[in-house]
């Protein structure tokens, strides 16, 4: 079957870094995603990755193992605005681009 | 550049009613998705066109829905008649790609059946 786990809520400190895991198992693979998605709004991109390693973008990383079958954001220099759900998706197949979600994790930015 | 945008916002029909949802795409998209979050649960894939066609449509949960895409830009998600269990809010994204290509979300509709 396919399943993507991924924590429910976290919580973290503004100006401090969080880190919010993925672990996936799907039938096939072909990159994974993650989308910041604010209340009530549209989810938006924040970075994929196909190939093992570290993608940076500015205060957003993020890692893939695909041996491990799994990946992690990482966010620094957290701020307020941060506060939101992050969804992490994996395409499955190279046949469609549709994606399969997890849960999402909701983060919540502390002052 | 307009991005995904969907209509209505919010749909509150009674069971056995008729809705239908729409999406408008970012220009010369050719793929466009719809998705669907029940409450509590993962955002789930319902289908997928490439221009007017119909690539996968393996996630659709029964006859009572309906996807078109006429002429291969804007599409239409009819939902005839509504049960209780279609509340959720329906995601439309598209992209110029398939695989490996960034989607573009709309803000969604939520649909409420009482």
């Amino acid at each position: 079957g396919q399943n993507i786990d991924q924590p429910t809520e976290m919580t973290a400190t503004e100006g401090a870094i969080v880190q919010i895991n993925c672990t996936y198992q799907t039938s096939g693979f072909n990159g994974l995603f993650w989308y910041q998605q604010h209340a009530g709004e549209a989810p938006t991109f924040l970075s994929y990755n196909v190939l093992d390693g570290l993608e940076e973008k500015g205060r957003f990383s993020s890692f893939l193992s695909r041996s491990k079958g799994y990946s992690y954001l990482l966010l620094k220099e957290l701020q307020m605005k941060d506060s939101a759900s992050y969804l992490c998706a994996v395409h499955g197949s190279s046949n469609t681009g549709k994606l399969i979600f997890g849960q999402g994790t909701t983060l919540q930015v502390k002052p | 550049e307009a991005g995904v945008t969907q209509f209505p916002s919010h749909s509150v029909i009674e069971k056995g009613q008729t809705v239908t949802l729409r999406c408008d795409p970012i220009s010369g998209h050719d793929n466009l998705y719809w998705y669907r979050r029940v409450m509590g649960k993962e955002i789930k894939f319902l289908l997928h066109f490439v221009k007017e066609s119909k690539q996968d449509e393996s996630g659709m949960p029964n006859n009572r829905f309906l996807a078109e895409r006429t002429g291969g830009t804007y599409s239409t998600l009819k939902v005839q008649p509504a049960e209780l269990e279609d509340s959720g809010v329906y995601f439309c994204a598209s992209s110029e790609g398939g695989t490996g290509t960034e989607a573009f979300f709309g803000q969604g509709t939520r649909l409420t059946v009482v």
